[in-house]
């Protein structure tokens, strides 16, 4: 049973124009959501995160968007860049144990055509 | 400062056989992860551990064992490895840092079960 789910396993994108990632999730007690994005034979790297209590966070080029009624967020990269090709994750932290763990989707793979 | 890292980068073995998988991070974290990436399933949790001396199951444990050696190793066992069970696998550390939650990765083991 899939929580954080990244329904595109891919996407394709024109140099300079906007990528929008989309990640939904079932728990409610999720109070934090990270991206991620990972280039092949490397390890994930951090991208952004927003807390539960924020709608919107934006750093650079990235901007995560956090709608908790419909337990959606997306991932705005404006403009997209060929360097930008990678796969990304979205992860949520699930606090219902009492301890944080890192819940994470598929994955969506993008490639900015130049 | 090295961050994560994992060894061995590549590994092989035969159906059956046990290896432990090595994780070791500088950065003073207390919270640590074992994840697995599969084509199509994404970054599933294996086992994590909030603070030296605790593990806890994640989404995915069974057939492997962990421990926390101390506040900067967390191992991972696979007793009878199966061909189940090759994947690339990644260890993480967490820390918050001016209020941003983020999970360290190291660069991956490639395991090969035959």
């Amino acid at each position: 049973d899939q929580q954080v789910k990244q329904n595109s396993p891919s996407l394709s994108v024109q140099e300079g124009r906007i990528s929008i990632l989309n990640c939904d999730y079932t728990n409610s007690m999720f109070d934090y959501f990270l991206w991620y994005k990972k280039y092949p034979a490397e390890g994930p790297t951090f991208l952004i995160s927003i807390s539960s209590i924020k709608d919107k966070n934006e750093d650079g080029r990235f901007t995560v968007f956090l709608n908790k009624s419909a337990k959606h967020l997306s991932l705005h990269i404006v403009p997209s860049q060929p360097g930008d090709s990678a796969v990304y994750f979205c992860a949520a932290r699930d606090t219902t144990s009492g301890t944080y763990k890192y819940i994470f989707g598929t994955g969506t793979r993008l490639k900015v055509l130049a | 400062n090295a961050g994560v890292t994992q060894t061995p980068k590549f590994q092989v073995l035969k159906t059956g056989q046990s290896m432990t998988l090595q994780c070791a991070q500088d950065m003073n974290h207390n919270s640590m992860y074992w994840y697995r990436q599969d084509p199509g399933m994404g970054l599933r949790l294996i086992y994590y551990s909030a603070s030296e001396g605790t593990t806890d199951k994640g989404e995915v444990p069974n057939g492997y064992n962990v421990s926390r050696l101390n506040k900067r190793e967390f191992s991972l066992r696979l007793e009878s490895a199966a061909p189940s069970q090759t994947s690339v696998y990644f260890c993480a550390s967490s820390a918050s840092l001016s209020g941003i939650e983020k999970l360290f990765f190291g660069s991956g083991t490639q395991l090969s079960v035959l």
